[in-house]
């Protein structure tokens, strides 16, 4: 079973740049596309964006600005750079592995809760 | 934008049979997919493409989809079918959810 790992700071500051990343342990990085979505604290999901194991990228159009989304084949991992934060970007993020193109989302990470404050 | 409108709360007593619709235009011409949510823990897919159930899903969990709206059907639903509902679909290579549902089983 594919085990997927956000890991990232829990705190940062207001107009900063927030780096994530997502371990993908117990299965290949590759053949698959992968997703980022985040969920504020008591809301929905939001789906940021995506990448294919090649790089190929997709990103909602809402943060596309703002979002760069990435993938490392020799680590199977990918990266979430969100810039230009403000306290509306504060929520769980979530990595998770996408079956297709347009697929549906088999497998999530636990998430991890990034918080922006001064 | 594309939009996905489900109900904000559901009720059932235990046994009953739970229904949470999802309402998008024309949304019978997509695949739908249905993630489960317990509280504190990550999105759990329960259904795609529709009406799959993914290997471990009990039989109970159903799905359905045409003309505007999807729906998710729980048969004989247990305590530990308590949990926020979301719906997802792709629109112009972006996913969207719908707003969740919140299905309290009392």
């Amino acid at each position: 079973q594919v085990r997927l790992k956000e890991s990232g700071p829990g705190l940062v500051k207001p107009s900063e740049t927030l780096s994530l990343t997502c371990t993908v342990s117990n299965g290949s990085i590759a053949s698959y596309h992968w997703s980022w979505i985040r969920q504020p604290p008591g809301k929905g999901l939001e789906w940021i964006g995506n990448v294919y194991y090649n790089g190929d990228t997709k990103y909602n159009l809402s943060l596309k600005s703002r979002v760069t989304i990435s993938v490392d084949t020799s680590k199977n991992q990918l990266s979430l750079n969100l810039n230009s934060l403000t306290a509306a970007d504060t929520a769980m993020y979530f990595c998770a592995r996408q079956r297709t193109v347009t697929g549906w989302l088999d497998s999530w990470g636990q998430g991890t809760l990034v918080t922006v404050s001064s | 934008s594309y939009e996905l409108t489900q109900p904000p709360s559901v009720s059932v007593s235990p046994g009953q049979t739970a229904t949470i619709l999802c309402s998008g235009d024309k949304m019978g011409d997509k695949f739908a997919s249905w993630y489960q949510q317990r509280a504190g823990q990550s999105p759990l897919l329960v259904i795609y493409q529709d009406s799959k159930r993914p290997s471990g899903v009990p039989d109970r969990f159903s799905g359905s989809n045409s003309g505007n709206t999807a729906t998710l059907t729980i048969s004989g639903t247990q305590p530990i079918d308590d949990a926020d509902y979301y719906c997802q679909a792709w629109d112009k290579n972006t996913a969207i959810f719908g707003g969740g549902t919140r299905l309290t089983v009392l």
